[in-house]
């Protein structure tokens, strides 16, 4: 089976500029979480999607941040503009969307804001 | 918010040897506790988990110890090999359920095993 897949793998920007990222999550799994993940911390939700709709943006800074999964499958997530402090590993996981089900995640993609 | 805190910071330890990681929590009455596992250039992955209706879970060379009262798990890994070199993360809902989106993480425990 196929796991997250994510990309870029790794994205060097200036600051102010806006930069993407995409995810495609295993097949079947209704619910898509986008997570920012700084050196040294654990993983912080961004966002979760149970098929298209959006269950969770609270800790979306939705000022500079979006996030879409249109069609329900495929997501992604915009920076713009970007900020020194953005620097991380943006991770996506996905699971199946009901009952207590564990979650996979992608490996990432690492940003730096120069 | 759900604040869990995990210590060691990081940890080495000699092959064969015990790893021991301790996670803190505070004011949930909620009912999952999980530990991920963590390798360089990867995300996450589930290693165990534990519910609050038992003291122990043992996977493997893997025990969740869970301690209700003192609020407090720690996971033990036995007989610790150079391929458990990881980050390991503790982690406690925010909310009743185990679904990963709920999840506060701890801020994770690097470990290295020597050969």
């Amino acid at each position: 089976e196929a796991g997250v897949a994510q990309s870029p793998r790794y994205k060097i920007i200036e600051k102010r500029q806006s930069v993407a990222f995409w995810c495609n999550p295993i097949s079947g799994h209704a619910t898509l979480y986008w997570y920012q993940q700084i050196l040294g911390q654990g993983p912080k939700l961004l966002i979760q999607f149970q098929n298209n709709g959006v269950v969770d943006d609270s800790q979306l800074p939705k000022d500079r941040f979006s996030a879409e999964r249109l069609k329900g499958v495929d997501s992604t997530l915009k920076i713009q503009p970007a900020k020194l402090e953005d620097s991380a590993v943006y991770l996506c996981a996905s699971s199946l969307g009901f009952g207590d089900d564990e979650g996979f995640f992608g490996s990432g993609t690492q940003l730096s804001v120069l | 918010q759900q604040q869990v805190k995990q210590s060691p910071q990081s940890l080495i330890v000699q092959k064969g040897g015990i790893s021991i990681i301790n996670c803190a929590y505070e004011n949930t009455a909620f009912d999952y506790f999980p530990w991920y596992q963590q390798f360089p250039g990867k995300g996450p992955a589930l290693l165990i988990a534990i519910r609050p209706d038992v003291s122990e879970k043992k996977e493997g060379r893997f025990t969740i110890s869970f301690n209700k009262s003192a609020k407090q798990f720690s996971l033990h890994i036995m007989d610790s090999q150079p391929g458990d070199s990881a980050t390991y993360f503790c982690a406690a809902p925010l909310t009743r359920g185990s679904t990963l989106g709920r999840l506060y993480f701890g801020r994770g425990t690097q470990l290295t095993v020597w050969p």
